[in-house]
């Protein structure tokens, strides 16, 4: 199982809406509505801050919004604020109890 | 509140294996299964296995088939991983992460244990 493909870093200003891709493909992100998003601080456990591609858990800033089209998955953070800054990784299952991550986008607020 | 509990850090030579607990509190234990997950220094997060809490089916990443073993205590709450024949690229930080379709359909890892950092050292 390879990992999905997300951009290394991305970058945004304060107030600015910045979108994180994930590319997988028909056997995992393309086959499953199960695409998850995960926060990290450094030096942090991850957070959930997206699953079943679109919903957000309580707590969660609407601020966060996710989608998907075929077999890339997105998460598009609007109105960044600094707290934003860390790591992003997207989680799809990939059938018969395995799932899969991608290898990590680094945000950075200006 | 929902939580998982890890132990603290572990260091072990090359060759060894390694025992992880993850201790789980504020829910169902069985209505969930958990998922093993581990990151490098400075990498990403990785896959390694999922274990149903229910009735202890496990799936293990390819990778790991052969050197890992997931298993449950019922009565104590607590899922534990062992890694064995440890290299010095298993130093890693090991978390456990409570998710997978058992009882409750969730595809998602929904909470956290702290992790646990386990260096491989000689």
């Amino acid at each position: 199982q390879s990992a999905l493909t997300q951009p290394r870093s991305v970058s945004g200003s304060p107030g600015q809406s910045v979108t994180i891709s994930c590319t997988g493909t028909s056997s995992d992100v393309g086959g499953y509505n199960y695409v998850s998003w995960y926060q990290q601080y450094p030096g942090k456990a991850p957070k959930l801050m997206i699953y079943d591609v679109t919903k957000r858990p309580s707590g969660v800033p609407d601020r966060f919004s996710g989608s998907k089209s075929g077999n890339t998955a997105s998460l598009t953070i609007s109105g960044l604020q600094s707290e934003d800054e860390a790591d992003y990784y997207c989680c799809s299952y990939a059938g018969s109890y395995a799932w899969v991550f991608g290898g990590g986008t680094k945000l950075t607020v200006l | 509140q929902v939580q998982l509990v890890q132990p603290g850090p572990e260091v072990k030579k090359p060759g060894a294996s390694v025992k992880v607990s993850c201790k789980a509190s504020g829910y169902t234990f069985n209505n969930y299964g958990v998922s093993w997950v581990r990151q490098a220094p400075g990498q990403g997060l990785e896959w390694m296995g999922w274990i149903n809490a229910y009735n202890g089916n496990t799936i293990y990443a390819q990778k790991f088939q052969g050197r890992l073993t997931t298993t449950t205590d019922t009565s104590m709450l607590t899922v534990y991983m062992e890694l064995r024949n440890l290299r010095s690229d298993d130093t890693a930080v090991y978390y456990c992460a409570r998710g997978g379709p058992v009882v409750i359909p969730s595809y998602a890892m929904d909470v956290w244990g702290q992790g646990t950092t386990v260096t491989v050292s000689s």
